[in-house]
């Protein structure tokens, strides 16, 4: 059965500042890599998602995510965070690409901007 | 093109009550999910159903909770008796082939006293 470990429960970063969110898989097959963004009272929205290919993923408010497979990482790094990053971020695993895959997620991490 | 649907927004019980949440998936979603996300935790799926049939249903407490997709369109979850510990965000999403990512719905927070 595929897990999924985010070590940092909350961090605190200024705004301007650099930030990377950790993120471990556990997963027999290849994995099917996503971070999702949850504002207070919102649903998930899709930040970026690897499937194959460069293991270095664009997406969505300038973040991006790199694959490692050898480190079972899948890190999510933004160059410079704006007070309207603060959200909880959550990294999860899929079990296909085709649309019907089961996700699961990890536990979240809380991220705090400070002026 | 509308995102998904969900109803009531907020929904405050006692244990034992019942209580139904419904979910309007993205128009053409042949899937759709119901999740529940305990505070502090990641969502854990409940159920998985593929147009109106059910692909996954391991995780539901099968004697309190219960979902149905009729025409493969909407759907609910009920819970009947809830419990203390039912107090949850329950989210829906869907997905498709083409989307190849589940969307989701702004979820229904329970608060079971």
């Amino acid at each position: 059965a595929q897990s999924v470990t985010q070590p940092d429960i909350h961090i605190t970063v200024s705004e301007g500042a650099s930030l990377e969110l950790r993120c471990n898989y556990s997963y027999g097959a290849t994995p099917y890599l996503f971070w999702y963004v949850q504002s207070p009272g919102q649903g998930l929205q899709l930040l970026l998602k690897y499937f194959s290919g460069d293991t270095l993923v664009q997406g969505i408010k300038g973040f991006e995510a790199e694959f490692k497979r050898s480190q079972s990482s899948f890190n999510l790094r933004k160059p410079s965070v704006h007070w309207s990053d603060a959200a909880e971020y959550f990294c999860a695993v899929g079990t296909s690409n085709f649309g019907n895959e089961k996700l699961t997620f990890g536990t979240g991490t809380r991220l705090t901007i400070i002026p | 093109e509308a995102g998904v649907a969900q109803s009531p927004r907020y929904k405050i019980i006692e244990k034992r009550q019942s209580v139904a949440f419904w979910c309007n998936p993205i128009s053409g979603h042949a899937t759709l999910y119901w999740y529940q996300q305990i505070l502090g935790q990641g969502p854990k799926l409940l159920i998985q159903f593929q147009n109106n049939g059910v692909v996954d249903d391991s995780q539901l407490p099968k004697d309190r909770f219960s979902a149905e997709r009729l025409k493969g369109v909407d759907s609910t979850l009920k819970i009947q008796p809830a419990k203390l510990e039912d107090s949850a965000v329950y989210l829906c999403a869907s997905s498709s082939a083409r989307a190849r990512e589940q969307f989701f719905g702004p979820g229904t927070r329970l608060t079971v006293l």
